[in-house]
């Protein structure tokens, strides 16, 4: 089946400093990707979404700025964290619409904590 | 957009009883309903999903039922094992066409 490779699975920062996070599709291509942020015991909280060759749509709310995203493949988006402060930790979980019948395969999350 | 509430929150049964999850959406473009089972410290995991075209899927011990009259659709877990212990998330897409709106989760404890 689809596969979804999200890493790191975790990372510890300090805050200020960025963070990358990547999500490649491991055996089909990704046209769309999804960031989902999910905080302790909360449902998974959609933040952007992004196409491949263009630039990622943001969900109300969510800063552009300060949560980059890039998706310069088919097979590749990242997820960088800017000047990250406490309140960014979270659990980061990426997603990408799964061919041929469209479904969403996730990948296995990163766990950010700034310090 | 669209509107996912599910119920109920948490969820206890007794290893072998039967558990049910249902959840109502509000978008009556959405057609298409996947469930997910996320682990602690883990991503979700399709557990099972279904179409508008349908009204049931069944998948070994798990089934999902959809009535797109009353917007809603319900996961039944039968034969309940201590592994069924976690959180499960139901989602549709509504009319935006690809963008999943989840759930508030349901976490299950199954007792042996």
């Amino acid at each position: 089946g689809a596969v979804v490779s999200q890493h790191p699975s975790w990372v510890i920062c300090k805050s200020g400093t960025s963070v990358k996070i990547e999500c490649r599709s491991l055996d089909f291509q990704a046209t769309t990707m999804f960031w989902y942020r999910q905080f302790p015991k909360q449902s998974l909280m959609l933040m952007a979404t992004s196409n491949e060759g263009s630039k990622a749509t943001y969900e109300q709310g969510v800063e552009k700025d300060k949560f980059l995203i890039n998706h310069a493949s088919l097979t590749l988006s990242t997820l960088t964290v800017t000047s990250a402060h406490p309140e960014d930790s979270s659990f980061y979980i990426c997603s990408a619409l799964t061919p041929p019948e469209y479904g969403y395969t996730f990948g296995s999350g990163t766990r950010l904590t700034v310090v | 957009g669209e509107n996912v509430e599910q119920h109920p929150s948490t969820l206890s049964v007794q290893e072998g009883d039967s558990a049910v999850i249902k959840c109502t959406y509000s978008d009556s473009a959405s057609n298409y309903f996947p469930w997910y089972k996320q682990e602690l410290g883990k991503g979700p995991q399709l557990i099972i999903d279904i179409r508008s075209n349908v009204g049931e899927k069944k998948d070994q011990r798990i089934a999902v039922t959809l009535n797109k009259t009353a917007k809603h659709f319900s996961l039944h877990i039968t034969e309940t094992q201590p592994e069924d212990s976690a959180v499960y998330f139901c989602a549709a897409p509504g009319a935006a066409g690809n963008k999943l709106t989840f759930g508030g989760g349901t976490r299950v404890l199954v007792k042996p």
